[in-house]
């Protein structure tokens, strides 16, 4: 089993709400990842997730937090965004690499966040 | 800082043909590369993984090739398909720890094929 599953698909929300995008992996994956991809352009990272503790930040504004509560979930908690936080969000998960480099990345089918 | 970029942006091919995409990265002190495809509004589905000591793998009818020290890589499509019609995009990988665990994606070359 491949699959990193991500809820929900689609999400509207006004820029005065908090929702939350959620990820789950059952590949016994230690590293998970999100990031943001806008339309027609390539993904972009945001942050990594290695151990459920944070190893990156993009210098992503506060108004994203992301969280790891345990080892298969990771979560991305929005409040405050603005219209052009609109994009297609992705988790992804692998291996943590311990010096082998053939650990695949694994990408889930995305968020569609739209901010009104 | 690493730059991927992918050649052609756009390509349109009748079914059957084989066909590459080229994908350039500035920086050849890489650690992997990764082939994707993204279908219209879909999420990524990895293709090819190519480690830094490799030259290339294959899957099908897909082969792709690695040139380190010319910072290249390709992706061959043998005999294309209608269902080939997407978005691949390649995506190098800095490195396994702390701040390189990242993929810096290319600019993604738009396949169709045509029936």
């Amino acid at each position: 089993d491949t699959e990193v599953t991500q809820t929900p698909k689609h999400l509207v929300m006004g820029m005065t709400n908090k929702k939350s995008l959620k990820c789950e992996q059952h590949m016994g994956h230690r590293a998970m990842y999100w990031y943001k991809q806008k339309a027609k352009k390539p993904p972009e990272l945001m942050f990594v997730y290695s151990y459920e503790k944070l190893s990156i930040n993009e210098s992503v504004p506060s108004r994203f937090s992301p969280e790891c509560p345990n080892s298969s979930l990771l979560n991305l908690h929005l409040h405050a965004l603005q219209p052009e936080d609109s994009a297609l969000y992705l988790c992804a998960s692998s291996q943590v690499d311990m010096g082998f480099s053939g650990n695949t990345i694994y990408f889930g089918e995305g968020s569609w966040l739209t901010v009104v | 800082k690493q730059e991927v970029t992918q050649i052609p942006a756009a390509l349109s091919v009748p079914e059957g043909e084989n066909l590459v995409l080229n994908c350039s990265f500035t920086d050849s002190a890489i650690y992997n590369l990764q082939w994707f495809r993204q279908d219209p509004g879909k999420g990524l589905t990895s293709l090819l993984l190519i480690q830094s000591s490799q030259r290339e793998q294959t899957s099908g009818r897909l082969n792709a090739s690695l040139d380190k020290s010319s910072g290249r890589s390709t992706l061959y499509i043998a005999a294309s398909q209608p269902g080939d019609s997407a978005t691949y995009l390649c995506a190098v990988r800095r490195g396994y720890g702390g701040a390189t665990n990242k993929l810096i994606f290319g600019t993604g070359t738009l396949l169709a094929v045509q029936p």
